[in-house]
């Protein structure tokens, strides 16, 4: 079975600072997806970035982007010039590929929350 | 078709109680799925569903959880004989999909249930 894991409860960052959010994995399978979300309180999960495991290309969405590490199963998320809108409790996801699993369900880890100081 | 929708978005329950949540999808969306977030934890998987069939249930979902989604729009899902640790957030999802491909995963607000 697959599981994913968060081991930083908590970060803080200053204001227009970058922080890195870690994130592993672990799976037999050799592809899949893996995703980072974003929770604000009370509200909704945002997709912040997806990520597929055939693309050794690292994933980019404007401030945020990913260290995709394939053989170290490691997945971590940098947020640069950091904004107080970024403070919210962020999500590592994955989901295996549906042909070999059947499934389209994802995993999450426990989250890290993030607090951005002014 | 601002989204996901779940309603109510805060449930109140005696314990022993029945408690029934709905998640609209977003129209065009065929697949829909149902999380549980307990506090400080990520989702967890319960179930998913492709139009009205229900394709796939996780060991969470014990004999006292069942969900419906009758017509492949919204869906329901039921607690009977709510129990202190039902306590949690449920959340609902839906996207698009053909075959491997899905498209447009979106999550709702969620319903957090207290059982008292």
């Amino acid at each position: 079975a697959q599981t994913v894991t968060q081991s930083q409860p908590e970060m803080s960052v200053q204001e227009a600072e970058t922080v890195t959010l870690s994130c592993t994995y672990d799976t037999s399978e050799s592809d899949y997806y893996l995703f980072w979300y974003k929770q604000p309180p009370s509200r909704q999960m945002i997709l912040v970035i997806r990520q597929e495991a055939y693309k050794q290309q690292n994933a980019t969405e404007n401030r945020f982007s990913v260290n995709f590490q394939k053989a170290a199963k490691s997945f971590s998320l940098k947020i640069s010039d950091s904004q107080l809108g970024d403070a919210a409790m962020y999500f590592c996801a994955y989901r295996s590929q549906p042909i070999t699993s059947g499934t389209y369900k994802y995993i999450f880890g426990t989250g890290t929350r993030l607090k951005v100081l002014a | 078709d601002t989204g996901v929708s779940q309603d109510p978005r805060h449930k109140i329950t005696k314990r022993g109680q029945n408690v029934t949540f709905r998640c609209d999808p977003i129209s065009e969306h065929n697949r829909l799925y149902w999380y549980r977030q307990t506090l400080g934890q990520g989702p967890e998987f319960l179930t998913y569903f492709q139009n009205e069939a229900q394709l796939e249930k996780s060991r969470l979902l014990s004999d006292r959880f069942s969900a419906e989604r009758p017509k492949g729009s919204f869906s329901t899902l039921e607690i009977q004989r709510t129990e202190q640790g039902d306590s949690a957030m449920y959340l609902c999802a839906s996207s698009f999909g053909s075959g491997q491909l899905s498209y447009g995963y979106t999550f709702g607000s969620g319903t957090r249930l207290t059982v008292v």
